[in-house]
């Protein structure tokens, strides 16, 4: 199976300021690589899927970019609203696996 | 619009089985390329996806769960049923239903059920 990697665990910016996570494949996963925001309390949102496509209603500030093993989400500029957990997923193949996260706080 | 709901026990005891329903609205399952998911998170830690029913009824499982789990479908009352066998507490999280298109990821999710193993 696939395992995903994710860094920073935690990433602390200021509101207005650029955020950048990274996730890492073991092995290529070609660009089959979703990124989803999860806040406290609440079910995973999909973010980005097909490594740069912004899902439905997703602001223009959140891209991603990478292909094969390494993966990037940028956060142009940070909003009260983005703090959060993010999670990598990866379904190239099975199973589906997720990266540990990575949790996005307010400096 | 996608809607999913979770439900079923919110406590169960150590070595029972679990059986959770996913009840949908927005989609049918008997549409080509649709599929429904079910993932977990534990307190604090990663999601962790479980399994998954497609359309024509084609179900694939975590390779390190897959002997617990069994899940199926009834299409004309829009439901996905989970079921695990012998719950221990370190399957005590949030169980998440979540709909999927083809090679897709999971793009609309419930939102999720606490289901705590303890005696």
């Amino acid at each position: 199976e696939i395992v995903m990697t994710q860094s920073p665990v935690t990433l602390s910016v200021s509101p207005g300021e650029r955020a950048t996570l990274s996730c890492r494949a073991s092995q290529s996963v070609s660009s089959k690589l979703a990124w989803y925001q999860q806040k406290p309390g609440q079910a995973p949102r999909l973010l980005i899927y097909g490594a740069s496509t912004r899902a439905t209603g997703i602001p223009a500030r959140f891209s991603g970019s990478g292909s094969e093993t390494e993966f990037t989400l940028t956060i142009s500029s940070l909003q009260s609203e983005d703090f959060a957990v993010y999670y990598c997923q990866h379904y190239n193949n099975w199973p589906p696996l997720f990266g540990p996260g990575a949790k996005l706080d307010i400096k | 619009q996608i809607t999913l709901t979770e439900s079923g026990p919110t406590l169960v005891k150590p070595t029972q089985t679990l059986t959770l329903t996913c009840t949908f609205s927005g989609f049918s399952l008997s549409t080509s390329d649709v599929a429904v998911g079910w993932i977990r998170q534990p307190p604090g830690k990663t999601l962790e996806w479980l399994a998954l029913i497609y359309w024509d009824d084609d179900k694939r499982y975590s390779p390190s769960l897959k002997s617990r789990l069994t899940v199926t479908k009834d299409t004309s009352r829009n439901q996905v049923v989970l079921k695990m066998t012998n719950m221990d507490p370190v399957d005590t999280a949030t169980y998440y239903c979540a709909h999927k298109f083809d090679w897709n990821p999971f793009d609309y999710w419930g939102q999720g059920i606490l289901v705590t193993v303890s005696s």
